[in-house]
């Protein structure tokens, strides 16, 4: 299984709402990931997980909210979002071993729309 | 620093090889990737190179690295109108997880 897997795949949510995005990988990998893509852009790295624990947060806003609660989902909570916020929004997740990092695995994303 | 740099746009036709350039800032890089992405979908890993190789060929994808000039380039043989999408270069910093990615190139594939 080399699948991340990301849920919901597309959300609609209003300004005033709060949601949660999901996902999921079981290939054991220890870090996990959260980039932002605008259309015509490339991803953006938002937040990095290393064995369970926030090792990097490219500072973002605090209206996302990522929680790691075990080794193998990653969640962002989002609440009080913007209509600029809506983007694609990417999973990924490889194997930790520090400087040998292997490969990254990316989900097929959550397109998000503030409205 | 970390930037990566790609042209934007490329067109080939179908059974002609192609060639994505893509340069890179950072020499502490050591992984650099290729992936592909269609439209609306996530991103698919292609190939990656080991910042101590300098080729790499898997099937009809050859990744050819320069690290002297920063220089990473993905050829692919007998392009297909199934290759059209987006091709992003990416470099992985030493010490971190943190892959940084180039602006993407979007390869056309005429029949």
């Amino acid at each position: 299984d080399t699948e991340v897997t990301q849920t919901p795949k597309h959300l609609v949510m209003g300004m005033t709402n709060k949601k949660s995005l999901k996902c999921e990988q079981h290939m054991g990998h220890r870090a996990m990931y959260w980039y932002k893509q605008k259309a015509k852009k490339p991803p953006e790295l938002m937040f990095v997980y290393s064995y369970e624990k926030l090792s990097i947060n490219e500072s973002v806003p605090s209206r996302f909210s990522p929680e790691c609660p075990n080794s193998s989902l990653l969640n962002l909570h989002l609440h009080a979002l913007q209509p600029e916020d809506s983007a694609l929004y990417l999973c990924a997740s490889s194997q930790d071993r520090g400087r040998d990092n292997t490969e990254a695995f990316f989900g097929q994303g959550t397109r998000l729309t503030v409205v | 620093g970390e930037d990566v740099e790609q042209s934007l746009f490329l067109s080939v036709r179908e059974g002609d090889s192609s060639v994505i350039n893509c340069t890179y800032t950072d020499s502490s890089s050591t992984y650099l990737y290729w992936y592909k992405q269609e439209p609306g979908a996530g991103l698919q890993l292609l190939t990656y190179i080991f910042s101590n190789m300098d080729m790499k060929q898997d099937q009809r994808l050859t990744v050819l690295l320069n690290k002297k000039d920063k220089h990473l380039s993905l050829r692919i043989a007998d392009t297909q109108t199934g290759d059209s999408a987006i091709y992003f270069c990416a470099e992985q910093t030493g010490g971190y997880q943190k892959v940084t990615f180039g602006i993407g190139t979007k390869l056309q594939v005429i029949p």
